[in-house]
């Protein structure tokens, strides 16, 4: 398996809802990313997580919440969002990056619409 | 930090024609460069990359070269047809502790019949 899968793949929400993002990967890559996208932009990295922990933070507000149950999944809690948090969100995985270059293979996204 | 920049912005070529992406980066450390094609509604797909030991790399109808030298690396598409009509994303990395990939600001190549 060399994919990446998300779920959902649209979501529509409002500011006062909460909802949560899922992404899976059964490459045995040991590094998951959340990425922001906006439209004809490149991707913006959001965390990192390396062997289940979070590595990386890049200053993301709090009301993104991410979560690494096990190796094979991550997941992106959402609560009181602005529309401005509209965008597609990408999940990639990767081997641990001192181990190996940094390959990120990324899932296909999920469109958020917030309302 | 890493700043990767990417040209052209746009470019629209002849179905069979050849198209050339080209990027420059600012850190002398970065050591992997891969290439990733997003198509409508989809995430990006890594396409081909390359280390900083290799000088040109080939897969089918793809080309990169990397010139470490002058911090530019480039990619190549030959025969080019409708279904690579897509926005190309180069990309630097240290290979390192550091997960970062630095993202150009991305080609909107379209292939017209």
């Amino acid at each position: 398996d060399t994919e990446v899968t998300q779920t959902p793949k649209h979501l529509v929400m409002g500011m006062t809802n909460k909802k949560s993002l899922k992404c899976e990967q059964h490459m045995g890559h040991r590094a998951m990313y959340w990425y922001k996208q906006k439209a004809k932009k490149p991707p913006e990295l959001m965390f990192v997580y390396s062997y289940e922990k979070l590595s990386i933070n890049e200053s993301v507000p709090s009301r993104f919440s991410p979560e690494c149950p096990n190796s094979s999944l991550l997941n992106l809690h959402l609560h009181a969002l602005q529309p401005e948090d509209s965008a597609l969100y990408l999940c990639a995985s990767s081997h641990i990056a001192g181990d190996a270059y940094n390959e990120q293979f990324f899932g296909p996204g999920t469109r958020l619409t917030v309302l | 930090g890493e700043n990767v920049e990417q040209h052209p912005s746009t470019l629209s070529v002849q179905e069979g024609d050849s198209a050339v992406i080209k990027c420059t980066y600012s850190d002398s450390a970065s050591n992997y460069f891969p290439w990733y094609k997003q198509e409508l509604g989809k995430g990006p797909q890594l396409i081909i990359d390359i280390r900083s030991n290799v000088g040109e790399k080939k897969d089918q109808r793809i080309a990169v070269t990397l010139n470490k030298t002058a911090k530019h690396f480039s990619l190549h598409i030959t025969e080019t047809q409708p279904e690579d009509s897509a926005v190309y994303f180069c990309a630097a990395s240290i290979r390192s502790n550091d997960y970062k990939l630095s993202f150009g600001a991305g080609t909107t190549v379209t292939v017209r019949a």
